[in-house]
């Protein structure tokens, strides 16, 4: 069964870059499509993106223009950068493994809390 | 945008009873793109059912989901101590690509 482990600073300045990557373990990261989720303090969740292991992606306009995806398949992990941050951009990020011909996520990590303050 | 209003806000009953979540789209969703999470405090969301109807691996048939077009269900025979929790809908297919539900809160009456 794939396990998705998150990781990254806990704490981001305004205006700066919040880097997360999520490690694959128990499976082929080559075989499927790799999705962000977020989720503010006591609120709902926010789909960021997803990619593809050749690196194709698809984002949600609403961060388009601030989020950049990679993966990297020798390591067996995948990577969000958010730039431009602000205080809306607290939450409890979450990786996951998108299951694309049923549109679900079928696997999560426990996901990291980033707070973004000066 | 595809907006998933879910009802009601929160859902107090006791152990055993049964409990029905609705999810409304705002426009007609694939009933193969309409899927349901159960979140606990602490945790991550938990797939349940996908395409509707569908349980996904490991979930208990207390668990059942219905619907199409733009109304769908999840119903929970008999609530056991384990299930007070709450649950998303979730679609695929309108951008943004998938959009979720503001989610339900089953608790103890």
């Amino acid at each position: 069964q794939v396990q998705l482990q998150e990781s990254g600073p806990g704490l981001v300045r305004p205006s700066e870059t919040l880097s997360l990557t999520c490690a694959v373990s128990g499976g082929s990261i080559s075989s499927d499509y790799w999705s962000w989720i977020r989720q503010p303090p006591g609120k709902g969740l926010e789909w960021i993106g997803y990619i593809f292991y050749t690196g194709s992606t698809n984002i949600n306009p609403s961060v388009k223009s601030r989020v950049t995806l990679s993966v990297d398949t020798s390591k067996k992990h995948f990577s969000l950068d958010l730039s431009s941050v602000t205080a809306a951009d607290t939450a409890v990020y979450y990786c996951a493994r998108l299951k694309i011909r049923g549109g679900n996520f079928d696997s999560w990590g426990q996901g990291t809390l980033v707070t973004v303050s000066s | 945008e595809i907006v998933l209003t879910q009802s009601p806000g929160t859902l107090s009953l006791s152990p055993g009873e049964r409990a029905t979540l609705s999810c409304r789209a705002s426009q007609s969703v694939s009933s193969s793109y309409l899927a349901w999470y159960q979140q606990k405090p602490g945790q991550a969301p938990r797939l349940l059912i996908y395409g509707a109807s569908s349980r996904a691996t490991g979930i208990p048939d207390r668990f059942s989901g219905s619907g199409s077009g733009t109304d769908f269900t999840l119903t929970i025979s008999r609530l056991e101590p384990e299930d007070f929790a709450v649950y998303y809908c979730q679609q695929f297919g309108s951008s943004p690509l998938f959009t979720f539900g503001p989610g339900t809160k089953v608790d103890i009456k």
